[in-house]
């Protein structure tokens, strides 16, 4: 069965400091990855997915996320951290042929000033 | 271009009644999923729909919830005597086609309290 762990419940950075939080995944066959971000009392919103190709992909706000097959993992990594990065984020699976996502438990990120 | 549009943003029914909630995709998207997430944890998938057809709800609990996505008119999530572990936020997402490798674009959810 298809599954993500997301093993940060909350991840600490100061502002201008690289950021990473980290995913890990269980999948049959090759995996679509994706993450998404959730500001409070908001729907999630895209970032960027992995599908194939080339194992770093960019993606909105500065964000990008690294795809390594041999540790079955996508961390998603910024290079400087804004305040404005304060959210919940969460890295999910395709689920299988039908397109629904599963999701990890989400990482909580903060970035203080 | 307006997003995925979910209502209400907040219901609270008393235990026994009925919530409904209504999704409307995004322009030209006709795939809809529906996903609950309590409190300090995930999302989890509970149905997929195209137009007027369910294609997928396995995680959908067997009893009191049901879904529908009409030929015309939005998607509707409903829950049937409502308990108090039906609270939660219920977000619907979109896509244009089916497929794991497409983004679904998410509603601001729908935060259901059951009092």
């Amino acid at each position: 069965a298809q599954s993500v762990a997301q093993p940060e419940d909350q991840v600490n950075v100061a502002e201008g400091n690289p950021l990473t939080v980290k995913c890990t995944y269980s999948v049959s066959g090759n995996p679509y990855l994706f993450w998404y971000v959730q500001y409070p009392n908001r729907g999630l919103q895209f970032l960027l997915k992995y599908i194939t190709g080339d194992n770093l992909v960019k993606g909105s706000y500065g964000f990008e996320a690294e795809f390594n097959k041999s540790q079955t993992s996508f961390h998603l990594k910024k290079p400087s951290a804004l305040v404005s990065d304060s959210a919940l984020y969460f890295c999910a699976v395709d689920g299988g042929s039908q397109g629904n996502l599963i999701f990890g438990k989400g990482t909580k990120l903060s970035v203080k000033p | 271009n307006a997003g995925v549009m979910q209502n209400p943003r907040h219901l609270v029914r008393r235990r026994g009644q009925e919530a409904r909630l209504r999704c409307s995709p995004m322009k030209g998207h006709s795939h809809v999923y529906w996903y609950r997430q309590l409190p300090e944890e995930g999302l989890k998938f509970m149905v997929y729909l195209q137009k007027e057809n369910i294609i997928d709800e396995s995680g959908m609990p067997k009893e009191r919830f049901s879904a529908e996505f009409p030929k015309e008119g939005p998607s509707i999530l409903r829950i049937q005597q409502v308990v108090r572990g039906d609270s939660a936020a219920y977000f619907c997402a979109s896509s244009a086609t089916s497929g794991g490798h497409r983004e679904q674009y998410f509603g601001p959810g729908t935060r259901l309290t059951v009092t």
